[in-house]
């Protein structure tokens, strides 16, 4: 099947600094990617949904300026968290929509853990 | 908007055994997705049902969605500590956001030997 990867697979980072993670969809052109966070033991929360070559569309709640999202070519899509604070630390997964395939099929990266300290 | 409920929302099973995870929507589903994901890793897609009464098997893994499209569940046959991790269902929104995927509470399953 498709392969998405994401980069790093962990990060610890301190308090106040930003944070990148770059979701990359290995074997397919994706002109959409979505970022989505999981707490612990919790189910995924879409984040937004980030399209190449344009903005991103953020869910309800989820901060733009907080999380920033820049989808730059067809197989990379970054996640920046700006000024991480100890509750920002969670589990990242992004997805990538296949455009050659059923209109809904996802595949998902293996996700990065964010810990602030 | 869509809410999905999955019971249980957690599950011991001796190896073996057969289980059944069941995912309920709010409104009526237009796809219907299961993945299962291993603790602190991504996710593994099994099965996407669309149409009412549509049933699929893959391994010891049969997916269901009822007739009534409101109601799907994943059983396992002879559960094996392979299959230990958690079980998610994801529903499809129905227009405007297609690809947009609402995901159910989960169900965290343990095989025990």
């Amino acid at each position: 099947g498709a392969v998405v990867s994401q980069h790093p697979s962990r990060v610890i980072c301190k308090s106040g600094t930003s944070v990148k993670i770059e979701c990359r969809s290995l074997d397919f052109q994706a002109t959409t990617m979505f970022w989505y966070r999981q707490f612990p033991k919790k189910s995924l929360m879409l984040m937004a949904t980030s399209n190449e070559g344009s903005k991103a569309t953020y869910e309800q709640g989820v901060e733009k300026d907080k999380f920033l999202i820049n989808h730059a070519s067809l197989t990379l899509s970054t996640l920046t968290v700006t000024s991480a604070h100890p509750e920002d630390s969670s589990f990242y997964i992004c997805s990538a929509r296949d455009p050659t395939k059923t209109a809904d099929t996802q595949y998902f990266g293996p996700g990065t853990r964010l810990t602030v300290l | 908007s869509q809410e999905l409920e999955q019971s249980p929302q957690s599950l011991i099973v001796q190896e073996g055994k057969n289980l059944t995870i069941n995912c309920t929507s709010s409104k009526t589903l237009y796809g219907l997705y299961w993945y299962k994901q291993k603790y602190g890793e991504g996710l593994i897609f099994l099965m996407m049902l669309q149409k009412g009464g549509e049933e699929k098997s893959h391994e010891k893994i049969t997916a269901k969605l009822d007739e009534k499209k409101q109601q799907s569940s994943l059983h396992i046959t002879a559960s094996q500590p392979s299959h230990a991790g958690i079980y998610l269902c994801g529903a499809v929104a129905l227009t405007g956001t297609a690809s947009k995927l609402t995901f159910g509470t989960g169900t965290r399953l343990q095989v025990t030997l």
